[in-house]
């Protein structure tokens, strides 16, 4: 089956423009995570949905990213007025339903290389 | 203070020798996950290896073995017989299970692996 995809895979923006991010999980998967990695670094949480849901949006690091997922499959990162801090690639993983006792694989999709110019 | 602490930037091992990548974290939860990825040149996270927190023998899975030591909060990986196809960047994260924290997935910042022929 396919797996977890991102479009698009690279986006070149202007400082201040508003941008989507758009990520595919794989079916199936209620779990559903956003990460942005800058370069050098490892992976950075941005938020996590359980279905519909934003179950942990805590990693967002302000009111300018914003992320939806409203039926539960298909998620959409969203980012307001960019700026040249913001030019990373933004990954996005899924999984099958989290429980705290429980473990379940991350997939990960190729990424978003974004750049603000 | 990082969760996930990746002391070495850089490594090199020589076709067929064995390489272990350091780990260590810090959590107060009793109850977590520990991860390894494999991120190629290409961009793509690789799932490798996971240890539970209360799993009592060490996780292996065909070249990779995890040396989990609870005591001194490191998990680190240990790829036996290292082939050209694993150079790549390695990262370790770790999952809470602590309710209150989410679901949150700490990366550390990574260690380049190079194998030389």
């Amino acid at each position: 089956g396919a797996g977890v995809s991102q479009t698009p895979s690279n986006k070149v923006t202007e400082k201040g423009k508003y941008v989507e991010l758009r990520c595919d999980p794989i079916s199936g998967h209620t779990a559903l995570y956003w990460y942005r990695q800058s370069l050098g670094q490892g992976p950075e949480f941005l938020i996590y949905f359980q279905g519909t849901g934003a179950a942990d949006d805590s990693g967002l690091p302000n009111d300018r990213f914003f992320a939806v997922r409203p039926e539960g499959s298909v998620s959409t990162l969203k980012i307001q007025r960019t700026e040249r801090g913001d030019s990373a690639v933004y990954l996005c993983a899924s999984s099958l339903r989290e429980t705290v006792s429980s473990y379940n694989e991350q997939f990960f999709g190729p990424g978003t290389r974004l750049t603000v110019l | 203070a990082q969760k996930i602490t990746q002391t070495q930037p850089g490594m090199f091992v020589q076709e067929k020798e064995a390489v272990t990548l350091d780990c260590t974290y810090d959590t107060s939860d009793q109850s977590y996950g520990l991860f390894w990825y494999k991120q190629p040149s290409s961009g793509e996270m690789i799932f490798l290896i996971y240890q539970g927190s209360y799993d009592e023998q060490n996780a292996t899975e065909g070249r990779y073995s995890l040396n989990f030591q609870k005591a001194r909060k490191s998990a680190n990986l240990v790829i036996s017989a290292s082939q050209l196809g694993d150079s790549a960047m390695y990262f370790c994260a770790m999952r809470e299970s602590d309710v209150e924290a989410g679901n949150q997935f700490y990366f550390g910042t990574g260690t380049s692996l190079t194998v030389i022929p």
